[in-house]
């Protein structure tokens, strides 16, 4: 156990649909990061917070979000779902943001599994 | 920019030895991670390369040369368990931190 959770465990929605997924990082990591990892695909890296500020985007979508709040749980917001974002989503913690020449081990909560239909 | 390469599958024998290997391109460099995924499961760290060399853990070891963006994960005494998958990682320099950027990932069988 990571010690980062994540709800739901399992998401079934149709196209068109919104959705919210929640993460909880460890306790005392002020950073966030959230993955997508479709069907026999790498982990692509989304979006990172720390300390309830964006810090690093990737491939987010437009149609995605996601916010950090004062307690520092996380959620990542995905609305117009296509099937094509059947996917894995994980959320990662780490201590710090991984300053430039730093070390950021990164810990996996156990995942959303969306399931867009 | 970043790109990591890793061979997309492997089989090996319960009780052997493997080697996985991981040659990545980047502006800078802060760094390799290790780390293993069981399917449908959390990724989980194995390791992490800072200076050339090996660095062993067990029946885990890792290698990394920087000056040719090389690194592998050796894998000994191989069991059932071990079958999952492996994903090579490094950190890209971005507005001041570090975003880890994963290789696709490299399938590992392991067979009786």
């Amino acid at each position: 156990d990571s010690g980062v959770t994540q709800t739901p465990k399992h998401l079934i929605t149709a196209t068109g649909q919104r959705v919210t997924l929640r993460c909880s990082p460890r306790s005392g990591d002020l950073s966030v990061y959230w993955y997508q990892q479709s069907l026999d695909q790498g982990l692509q890296f989304l979006i990172q917070y720390y300390n309830g500020e964006e810090r690093a985007k990737g491939n987010i979508l437009e149609r995605f979000s996601a916010q950090q709040f004062p307690d520092l749980h996380s959620e990542l917001n995905l609305s117009s779902l296509e099937l094509g974002d059947s996917a894995l989503y994980f959320c990662a913690s780490s201590p710090d943001p991984g300053l430039a020449g730093g070390y950021n081990e990164q810990f996996f909560g156990p995942g959303t599994r969306l399931t867009v239909l | 920019g970043q790109n990591i390469d890793q061979p997309t599958e492997m089989t090996a024998t319960e009780g052997a030895i493997v080697q996985i290997n991981c040659t990545y391109q980047t502006s800078g460099f802060n760094g390799l991670f290790w780390y293993q995924q069981h399917a449908g499961e959390a990724p989980t760290f194995l390791s992490y390369n800072v200076l050339d060399g090996l660095e062993e853990k067990g029946r885990f070891s890792s290698f990394l040369s920087r000056s040719k963006g090389y690194s592998y994960l050796l894998l000994k005494e191989l069991q059932m368990k071990d079958s999952a998958s492996y994903l090579c990682a490094v950190p890209m320099f971005s507005g001041g931190y570090n975003k880890l950027i994963f290789g696709a990932g490299t399938r590992l069988a392991v067979h009786p």
